[in-house]
């Protein structure tokens, strides 16, 4: 399984504009990448997933360079309610076979949204 | 509502007591998976099924067992309860593994004193 890196916390004022960034230098070839929202006393809230360059969803947009050792989940014009911890997650979703995908969450990325 | 309902919410255990954590989900997902997560911690996989009568160990299996004998429920059971496994249980489950994302339940805080 890739393991990533992210920030422990990421501070932003409201009305801006965050992009987090995430590094998974041994992703494999059928590696995806997913992010992941969570809010205190919830479970985690699937946010976006992607393989290369760019994916774009009514929350958010995942920017993957060629080499895809990194992305970046960027959050537009965020709001108080986007303070959470945000996970970035690398592996091979349909790999065949019992036990061939596992989440492996790391400790996230705390967002705090200052008004 | 479509979703993955876990219950008891919450639960506090003696020491050596056992109880079974519930989970079910109505969206017909064929992967269905345990973690628990403790505080400044991200999550950790204890036990996770692809299908019906099929499961396999994650990370943290040792205290617990698990079974699949529907798609539906995905239960979690702890043999006998210790203070080291205080923490927030959460079930998943994803169609196609993980391709389109997890569905997770809103937990299960367990207390051992």
């Amino acid at each position: 399984l890739a393991k990533t890196t992210q920030p422990i916390s990421m501070d932003s004022y409201e009305g801006q504009e965050v992009n987090i960034t995430c590094s998974h230098n041994n992703i494999a070839t059928n590696d995806y990448i997913t992010w992941y929202q969570q809010f205190p006393s919830q479970g985690p809230r699937f946010i976006i997933q992607g393989y290369k360059t760019k994916v774009t969803n009514e929350v958010a947009s995942l920017f993957i360079p060629a080499d895809r050792k990194s992305s970046t989940l960027s959050l537009p014009r965020v709001s108080l309610s986007d303070t959470a911890v945000y996970y970035c997650l690398v592996g091979d979703p349909v790999k065949p076979g019992a036990g061939s995908y596992q989440l492996t969450f790391g400790k996230g990325t705390k967002l705090s949204v200052i008004p | 509502n479509a979703g993955v309902t876990q219950t008891p919410k919450f639960q506090v255990l003696k020491t050596g007591q056992s109880m079974t954590l519930q989970c079910a989900q109505d969206m017909n997902h064929e992967y269905m998976s345990w973690y628990r997560q403790d505080p400044g911690m991200g999550l950790r996989l204890i036990h996770y099924s692809v299908g019906a009568g099929i499961t396999d160990q994650g990370e943290v299996p040792n205290g617990y067992n698990v079974s699949r004998s529907t798609t539906e429920d995905f239960p979690l059971r702890l043999l006998s309860a210790a203070p080291s496994q205080t923490s927030v249980y959460f079930c998943a489950s994803s169609y196609r593994q993980g391709r389109y994302g997890y569905t997770f339940g809103s937990g299960t805080r367990l207390t051992v004193v």
